[in-house]
């Protein structure tokens, strides 16, 4: 399996421009998580998807943020419009949870975000 | 997160010391993983603990957990410059929903 896979790797763009992050999860497992790494604030959940359902966005920073699931294969994390402080490494992790305390989460390279 | 603690903050050892990471948290815990992860790179999976007094290993680095479930160590034996990166706990807590991670211990192996 080639893991979970993301894209771009690397996003440069302007204040006020939309910014679309995608990942695609391990095949078979059937949750996936998106996550933000800063440095002062550390690694964040920021949306949990189950069977493609959202189950919990409490952690997405605002309207600004939305995240999509249209099937199994396929997540996008989309930033409109995008802000500076929305600089940061944005990643995916997918897991087959079958029961709590059993969610191994196996995580993708990342999307590095700057917003100037 | 305030629901992990992790400490120390940031190690530097001595090839070849051993060390220990410790992840604290309030709540019991129903799953707790240790990540590591370089700089620039995605976290990688290093072990899960799911019962109270749980100990496993994987070549130097061996996890325990609790018989509380509320607090986990990892210990580095031996410790090599490939060891060096930032050790994560993450958990599944009593909300089913929530999955959270400590700040990250910075291991530092000088040679």
């Amino acid at each position: 399996d080639a893991g979970v896979i993301q894209s771009p790797r690397h996003e440069v763009t302007e204040m006020g421009q939309e910014v679309t992050l995608r990942c695609k999860p391990i095949s078979g497992h059937n949750s996936l998580f998106w996550y933000r790494q800063t440095m002062m604030r550390g690694l964040e959940l920021l949306i949990y998807f189950n069977n493609n359902v959202p189950i919990d966005d409490s952690g997405m920073p605002e309207d600004r943020f939305s995240a999509k699931m249209p099937n199994a294969s396929f997540s996008t994390l989309k930033i409109q419009p995008s802000e500076p402080r929305d600089s940061a490494v944005y990643f995916c992790a997918s897991s087959l949870r079958l029961a709590r305390g059993t969610d191994t989460q196996y995580f993708g390279p990342g999307t590095r975000l700057t917003v100037l | 997160s305030q629901e992990l603690e992790q400490s120390p903050q940031s190690l530097i050892v001595q090839e070849g010391k051993n060390l220990t990471i410790n992840c604290t948290s309030s709540k019991t815990l129903y799953g707790l993983y240790w990540y590591k992860q370089k700089y620039g790179e995605g976290l990688i999976f290093l072990m899960m603990l799911q019962k109270g007094g749980e100990e496993k290993s994987h070549e130097k680095i061996t996890a325990k957990l609790d018989e509380k479930k509320q607090q986990s160590s990892l210990h580095i034996t031996a410790s090599q410059p490939s060891h060096a990166g930032i050790y994560l706990c993450g958990a599944d807590q009593y909300n089913f929903n929530k999955f959270y991670f400590g700040s990250g211990t910075k291991l530092n192996v000088k040679p």
